[in-house]
């Protein structure tokens, strides 16, 4: 079975600063990758996904996530943060081999931005 | 604008009461989930549904029935509420494509109390 890590459970950073959020699967083939946002008492947002093709995927917001499979990886960067994008972040991962569509959630990360 | 709209923001229930839950998309998507969502422990999926009177237990199902009678709405039970379900409860949908994944389109979330 798949399942994520999410390693961070609090990142903070200075506005304008370069932000990486880290994100680590196990499964034994290409998984399906997701990175979602959450801002205070909403529920998920969508930023960008990988299943196949180009392993740097750019989303919303100005994000991008590069899938790495040498190290399960699937890590999410902006270069410029803004105090808006203070939320929790959570990765997913999904097993298209399974012919399911349940999706695993991490524990998630939340970031906190200082003016 | 794709939509999944979740009743209830916020509720309040009394430990005993059988409380419903309702979800409805407007996206003619094809599965449905539930989930719950605890700090530090991430989103959980309790039960999921790919098609009409189809449902699966997600993993952690006890205490908790749904149902959905029809294609656009997706019903969460809690038959017999307890302290420890208290929680915020996240409704999903997606489309199935055999081509790459759709990501999961979330409501706003129902934050239970049970007192």
């Amino acid at each position: 079975a798949q399942s994520v890590t999410q390693p961070d459970i609090h990142i903070t950073v200075s506005e304008g600063a370069s932000l990486e959020l880290r994100c680590n699967y196990s499964y034994g083939a290409t998984p399906y990758l997701f990175w979602y946002v959450q801002s205070p008492g909403q529920g998920l947002q969508l930023l960008l996904k990988y299943f196949s093709g180009d392993t740097l995927v750019q989303g919303i917001k100005g994000f991008e996530a590069e899938f790495k499979r040498s190290q399960s990886s699937f890590n999410l960067r902006k270069p410029s943060v803004h105090w808006s994008d203070a939320a929790e972040y959570f990765c997913a991962v999904g097993a298209p081999l399974t012919g399911t569509y349940k999706y695993i959630f991490g524990t998630g990360t939340r970031l906190k931005v200082l003016a | 604008d794709v939509k999944v709209t979740q009743s209830s923001r916020y509720l309040v229930k009394r430990t005993g009461e059988k409380v419903f839950l309702e979800c409805v998309q407007d996206m003619d998507h094809e599965n449905m989930f539930w989930y719950r969502q605890d700090p530090g422990l991430g989103l959980r999926l309790i039960y999921f549904s790919y098609d009409v009177k189809m449902k699966e237990k997600g993993d952690i199902p006890e205490g908790y029935s749904v149902s959905r009678e029809k294609k656009e709405r997706f019903s969460l039970i809690l038959e017999s509420a307890s302290t420890n379900q208290t929680s915020m409860y996240l409704c999903a949908s997606s489309q199935i494509t055999g081509q790459g994944a759709y990501g999961y389109t979330f409501g706003s979330g129902t934050r239970l109390t049970v007192v």
